[in-house]
């Protein structure tokens, strides 16, 4: 059983598109996060997400929303892809409660504009 | 902001120590992690160190944290082949709504 799981694994699509990356987790985590990794494999953190609250990190353009519509699943919508917007987005979830579990990673999705 | 730093590069003959360092600025973190991340592959939690521990050691791994000095590292005994990855070190930040903050990673490459 996979514990966090992304769809699709490989993107490719024409810049000014519409595309909708989506994640889900049975592992009854409570957090559910987007990170994006460039070209050089620095990784940085989009989203974090509860059922209670949406952080943002004040880097990542409007054209990027988070979509949940249940606890486990936070979907990665993204408007007007431009060719900046390629690399690999991991979802990600947690249970805040027992920190020492780290987070869970799904294998990513690697999105390719052109 | 959380800033985390670890040297890009690493290089190690196969059966020698592999020491992987990282410097991080958030005095609260909880909890310390490190991550490994095959080419292609997604990121796998190898191991963490809660933040009022100095050592950890698990079968090849050890961690040691110096909270003073913001200083965490990874030791892998025995470097195989297979450890070739990049290696995240990924504080977790103080608060409740404490996020992990990835280093720039450390790709460990092991020459036979």
């Amino acid at each position: 059983d996979t514990a966090v799981s992304q769809t699709p694994k490989y993107l490719v699509t024409q810049m000014g598109n519409d595309k909708s990356i989506k994640c889900e987790q049975n592992l009854g985590h409570d957090t559910m996060y987007w990170y994006k990794q460039d070209s050089k494999k620095f990784l940085k953190i989009m989203f974090s997400y509860n059922n209670k609250e949406l952080i943002i990190n004040e880097t990542v353009p409007n054209r990027f929303s988070p979509k949940s519509p249940d606890k486990a699943h936070l979907n990665l919508h993204i408007n007007s892809l431009e060719l900046g917007d390629s690399a690999v987005y991991f979802c990600a979830s947690s249970s805040p409660i027992t920190g020492s579990d780290g987070y869970t990673f799904g294998s990513g999705t690697r999105l390719t504009v052109v | 902001g959380e800033d985390v730093e670890q040297s890009l590069f690493l290089s190690v003959r196969e059966g020698d120590s592999s020491v992987i360092n990282c410097t991080y600025t958030d005095s609260s973190s909880t909890y310390l992690y490190w991550y490994k991340q095959e080419p292609g592959a997604g990121l796998q939690l190898l191991t963490y160190i809660f933040s009022n521990m100095d050592m950890k050691q698990d079968q090849r791994l050890t961690v040691l944290l110096n909270k003073k000095d913001k200083h965490l590292s990874l030791r892998i005994a025995d470097t195989q082949t297979g450890d070739s990855a990049i290696y995240f070190c990924a504080p977790k930040g103080g608060g409740s709504q404490g996020n992990l903050i990835f280093g720039k990673g450390t790709k460990l490459s092991v020459k036979p």
